[in-house]
């Protein structure tokens, strides 16, 4: 059954700590998407990749977060240092574009609930 | 991306179709139109989508107008499972390597289906 995985599950720390979240996409597609959900904004996109390389980080704040995809297998979120208003939902996704073709849907993991306390 | 417009909310009792519209004015030609759907504290999950013409899938049928400037999401027979926050969003099909494969994501449909 394959599925986006995203861990951890839950992460509670403090402020000014590094938080790290991960992503193991679907084996296969080429593009992962991080988003942020809160009650106040709703979805939002901060950052995508297609085959490992940054497409847009427009909606990513530059001065703490940073998203990088090591290898086709692992994407990850990193906030250093993490602020309170950071705590939010974060929902990794992948899917499959192939050039001039139809994009195929995006999969979506469980998410990261963050707390930063 | 063309803007979507949702009513914040709607009921409906359990075993009756379940119509969730969508506006879309400003849909481009080459728009499509996909609903996603996000059920509490899970991630929001793939439902169907189409350019122009009706779909129909095991989850839902999916009606467009003629002119293409509203849609209508149906699930012919709702269920308690089927209580979430129902998105429909335009988007462009993939272009080469641009952003056309985002998802940008309004405030959707609050669906609570009751017994």
């Amino acid at each position: 059954d394959a599925r986006v995985t995203q861990t951890p599950r839950h992460k509670v720390t403090e402020m000014g700590q590094e938080v790290t979240m991960r992503c193991q996409p679907i084996l296969g597609h080429n593009t992962v998407f991080w988003y942020r959900q809160t009650m106040m904004q709703g979805l939002e996109l901060l950052a995508y990749f297609r085959n490992r390389a940054p497409l847009d980080d427009s909606g990513m704040p530059k001065d703490r977060f940073s998203a990088e995809m090591p290898d086709a297998t692992l994407a990850t979120l990193k906030i250093q240092p993490s602020e309170p208003r950071d705590s939010a939902v974060y929902f990794c996704a992948s899917g499959l574009v192939l050039d001039g073709r139809h994009n195929t849907e995006a999969f979506f993991g469980q998410g990261t609930r963050l707390t930063v306390v | 991306d063309a803007k979507t417009t949702q009513p914040p909310s709607m009921d409906c009792a359990e075993g009756r179709a379940a119509n969730l519209p969508c506006n879309h004015s400003t849909i481009s030609g080459n728009e499509y139109v996909y609903w996603y759907r996000q059920i509490h504290s899970q991630g929001p999950q793939y439902i169907i989508h189409g350019l122009k013409n009706n779909e129909t899938n095991e989850m839902a049928s999916l009606i467009i107008t003629e002119d293409r400037k509203s849609s209508t999401l149906i699930l012919p027979h709702a269920t308690l499972r089927d209580t979430a926050v129902y998105y429909c969003i335009v988007r462009v099909a993939s272009i080469g390597t641009g952003t056309a494969s985002k998802l940008t994501f309004g405030t959707g449909t609050r669906l609570q289906v009751t017994l």
